[in-house]
């Protein structure tokens, strides 16, 4: 079956730090992949996403390239705010079936002053 | 547009009891999804549906029945609740195609005692 794995967190890093948070995912054909940012309390949004191999997906300056040589989707910020504190999952959709996502374990992200 | 709506917000359940969880939406998506959340696990596929009258099996049906009778409304039952069914439990729909994302509602915070 399809599988998603996350870096194992939590992730601690202080404001204007470079963040990565590794996901590899597990999959037959051609996935589309998803980070989505969950905020305290609330349900989960749409970070970014790519649906093809070599595309960038971009948003609030992360960034995540579809790697289908190395099956990766790895997240990327340059500089990190307080406000990115939040839990962060990978995902995956599979070409055959879009009702049967697939969802990483998530990542706690903490930004300190 | 109201997205995706969930009630109750939080529930208290007694081993035994019944009850359903709510989820509409007003997007006019075929896709339905409920997904549980627990600590350290991520998302895990409850149900899902991919139009009205028809629905399948995730990664942990048991113990929950679903129907989807019309296209905004997606109802979870939980017909003898479980110390075991403590969890958030979240609604989400999406359009027909891998490449879209999941909209998510709020969430529902159930113990069962």
């Amino acid at each position: 079956g399809n599988s998603v794995t996350q870096m194992e967190g939590p992730v601690t890093l202080s404001e204007e730090a470079f963040l990565t948070i590794n996901c590899t995912y597990t999959a037959t054909g051609y996935p589309s992949l998803f980070w989505y940012v969950q905020y305290p309390g609330e349900g989960l949004q749409l970070l970014l996403k790519a649906t093809k191999a070599d595309d960038k997906g971009s948003n609030k300056g992360f960034e995540a390239t579809y790697r289908k040589e190395t099956t990766s989707f790895h997240l990327e910020k340059g500089s990190v705010q307080v406000s990115d504190s939040a839990v962060y999952f990978c995902a995956l959709t599979p070409n055959t079936n879009a009702g049967k996502s697939t969802f990483g374990d998530g990542t706690t992200l903490t930004v300190k002053p | 547009n109201a997205g995706v709506t969930q009630t109750p917000k939080f529930q208290v359940l007694k081993t035994g009891q019944s009850m359903t969880l709510q989820c509409a939406q007003d997007m006019n998506h075929e896709y339905m999804s409920w997904y549980r959340q627990d600590p350290g696990m991520g998302l895990r596929l409850i149900h899902y549906s991919v139009g009205a009258g028809i629905t399948d099996q995730g990664e942990v049906p048991n113990g929950y029945n679903v129907s989807r009778s019309t296209t905004e409304d997606f109802p979870l039952r939980l017909l003898s609740a479980a110390p075991s069914q403590t969890s958030v439990y979240f609604c989400a729909s999406n359009l027909l195609g891998r490449e879209n994302e999941q909209y998510f509602g709020p969430g529902t915070r159930l113990t069962v005692t």
